[in-house]
C-alpha cells in the first residue's frame, strides 16, 4: 500500500527550463512534506519542505507547491542546470515531531546541456 | 553538520551468512531509521529507533533485526542473508523534522 506515489519514474529536461516533479499521497494525516535528492552512491539530501498550513514554499531555484484538497504536491525548479540531474523522492510525515518519514519511489530527472 | 557514517561502502556476502551493517551518528539525535531502496520501490523503512535499546518495526522488518545499545550506533543485522536482500541500504538519523542520511552501503548477496 503505497502511501506516497510518484507516477513518472523519470523525466528529462532541457537546461535553464523549468523541471516540475509531481507527488500524491493517499494519507490525510500526513501534514509535513519534503523533498530529497538522491545522486548514485550518495545518501539522500535534503531540498526543501512545507508545513500543511502552507500552500507554497520556495528557496532559490527550488519551490514546492502543496495542493491539500487534492493530495499533491509539487517540486518546481527553474531554472534547471545539469548538476540537478538526480533521483528526487517525496516524503510526508504525521506531524513534524513524529519524525517516521514516508517516501515516494523517486523520480530521476535528466537536465541535458 | 551532523554526520551519519555508514560503516562499509560496498559489501559481498554469501547466502546464509549473518550481516551487520553499522551506523554512527554525532549529533546526539534520539531517532534513527534502516532503509532500502531498490529501484522502481523507493525507500522502504525496515526499522526505526526513538531511543537506546528501543525499536519499532517498519514496513519491512521480515529477515532483519537491529541492535540500538548506544545512542550514537544503530545496527542492522540480517539473520541469515538470501538473494533478495540484494540492495542499497541506507541509514538516517534526526531529532525532529528531516533526516540526515549516509552514504549507504550497498550489498551484495550471492
Amino acid at each position: 500500500d503505497q502511501q506516497v506515489k510518484q507516477n513518472s519514474p523519470s523525466l528529462s529536461v532541457q537546461e535553464g527550463r523549468i523541471s516540475i516533479l509531481n507527488c500524491d499521497y493517499t494519507n490525510s494525516m500526513f501534514d509535513y512534506f519534503l523533498w530529497y535528492k538522491k545522486y548514485p552512491a550518495e545518501g539522500p539530501t535534503f531540498l526543501i519542505s512545507i508545513s500543511s498550513i502552507k500552500d507554497k514554499n520556495e528557496d532559490g531555484r527550488f519551490t514546492v507547491f502543496l495542493n491539500k484538497s487534492a493530495k499533491h504536491l509539487s517540486l518546481h525548479i527553474v531554472p534547471s542546470q545539469p548538476g540537478d540531474s538526480a533521483v528526487y523522492f517525496c516524503a510526508a510525515s504525521k506531524g513534524r515531531a513524529t519524525n517516521k518519514l514516508i517516501f515516494g519511489t523517486g523520480t530521476l530527472l535528466a537536465v541535458q546541456p | 553538520d551532523v554526520k551519519v557514517t555508514q560503516s562499509s561502502r560496498y559489501l559481498v556476502k554469501r547466502t546464509g551468512e549473518k550481516v551487520f551493517l553499522e551506523c554512527v551518528q554525532d549529533m546526539d539525535h534520539e531517532n534513527m531509521f534502516w532503509y532500502r531502496q531498490d529501484p522502481g520501490l523507493g525507500l522502504r523503512l525496515i526499522y526505526f529507533s526513538y531511543d537506546v535499546k528501543m525499536k519499532e518495526k517498519g514496513d519491512i522488518p521480515e529477515g532483519y533485526s537491529v541492535s540500538r545499545e548506544k545512542k550514537e550506533r544503530f545496527s542492522l543485522i540480517l539473520e541469515s542473508a538470501s538473494t533478495n536482500q540484494t540492495s542499497m541500504y541506507l541509514c538516517a538519523s534526526s531529532r525532529r523534522g528531516g533526516y540526515t542520511f549516509g552514504s549507504g552501503t550497498r550489498l551484495t548477496v550471492v
